[in-house]
C-alpha cells in the first residue's frame, strides 16, 4: 500500500498567520490527494479533492498544490475557527490511505 | 440535502459480532460507490472498505480482511458492515462515507456522525 508521510504533526500559530502542511506519498499518486478538516467529536470535513480543487462551500483562503508524491496544504489567512485536524488522503488502485494528521493549534 | 446516518455500534466482547448500518438519503444512493472509514480513540483515519455503487465489486483494508463484510441494500438506501472476531484493536468510531462516482471512491465528500464500536471484557 501507499503510504503517507504528513508533517508537522503539529502547528501552533497566530490569527492571520499562514500556514502550510505538507503530505508526501511513497510512491507516484499523480494528482489523486485530497484533504480534509476534523473538529474535535466531529466527521471530516472535505476541503481540496484532486490536489487542488476548493469543495463547494470551502472559504478561498484554503487552497492545495502538488502533483507525484509531492502535495501541500495552505491555509492564507489562520482563522479562531480553523482550529482543527487536517488529514491528507490518496487514493490507488481502489485502495486508500490517510496521512497522520496535522493538529493545527492558535498561539 | 444529504444525509448518512449510522446506527449499530455497541460495546462487544473480543470474538463477538456486530453489524454497522448506514441510511442514506438526498442523493440517487446506487449511483455511488460507499466507504467504512474508522478512527480509533485518539488516533487518526483508517480507510477500511469500500463497496461499489452496485454492490458487485468490494475492497478491504489488509487489518479487516476475512473479518469485515460490506455490503448495500439499494431497495432500502442503506449501507453495511458486518464485524466479525472483534478484537480490541477494532475500538474505533465507524463513519460512513460518500464517494463522487459509482466505480470506486476516490475521495468522499458527505461523511455520517459516525458510530462507536467498543471491544472490551
Amino acid at each position: 500500500d501507499i503510504q503517507m508521510t504528513q508533517s508537522p504533526s503539529s502547528l501552533s500559530a497566530s490569527v492571520g498567520d499562514r500556514i502550510t502542511i505538507t503530505c508526501q506519498a511513497s510512491q507516484d499518486i499523480s494528482n489523486y490527494l485530497n484533504w480534509y478538516q476534523q473538529t474535535p467529536g466531529k466527521a471530516p470535513k472535505l476541503l481540496i479533492y484532486d490536489a487542488s480543487n476548493l469543495q463547494t462551500g470551502v472559504p478561498s483562503r484554503f487552497s492545495g498544490s502538488g502533483s507525484g508524491t509531492d502535495f501541500t496544504f495552505s491555509i492564507s489567512s489562520l482563522q479562531p475557527e480553523d482550529i482543527a485536524t487536517y488529514y491528507c488522503q490518496q487514493y490507488d488502485n481502489l485502495r486508500l490511505t490517510f496521512g497522520g494528521g496535522t493538529k493545527v493549534e492558535i498561539q | 440535502e444529504v444525509q448518512l446516518v449510522e446506527s449499530g455500534g455497541g460495546l462487544v466482547q473480543p470474538g463477538g459480532s456486530l453489524r454497522l448500518s448506514c441510511a442514506a438519503s438526498g442523493f440517487t444512493f446506487s449511483s455511488y460507490a460507499m466507504s467504512w472509514v474508522r478512527q480509533a480513540p485518539g488516533t487518526g483515519l483508517e480507510w477500511v472498505s469500500t463497496i461499489s455503487g452496485s454492490g458487485g465489486n468490494t475492497n478491504y483494508a489488509d487489518s479487516v480482511k476475512g473479518r469485515f463484510t460490506i455490503s448495500r441494500d439499494n431497495s432500502k438506501n442503506t449501507l453495511y458492515l458486518q464485524i466479525n472476531s472483534l478484537r480490541v484493536e477494532d475500538t474505533a468510531v465507524h463513519y460512513c462515507a460518500k464517494g463522487v462516482i459509482a466505480a470506486a471512491p476516490y475521495y468522499f465528500d458527505y461523511w455520517g456522525q459516525g458510530t462507536l464500536v467498543t471491544v472490551s471484557s
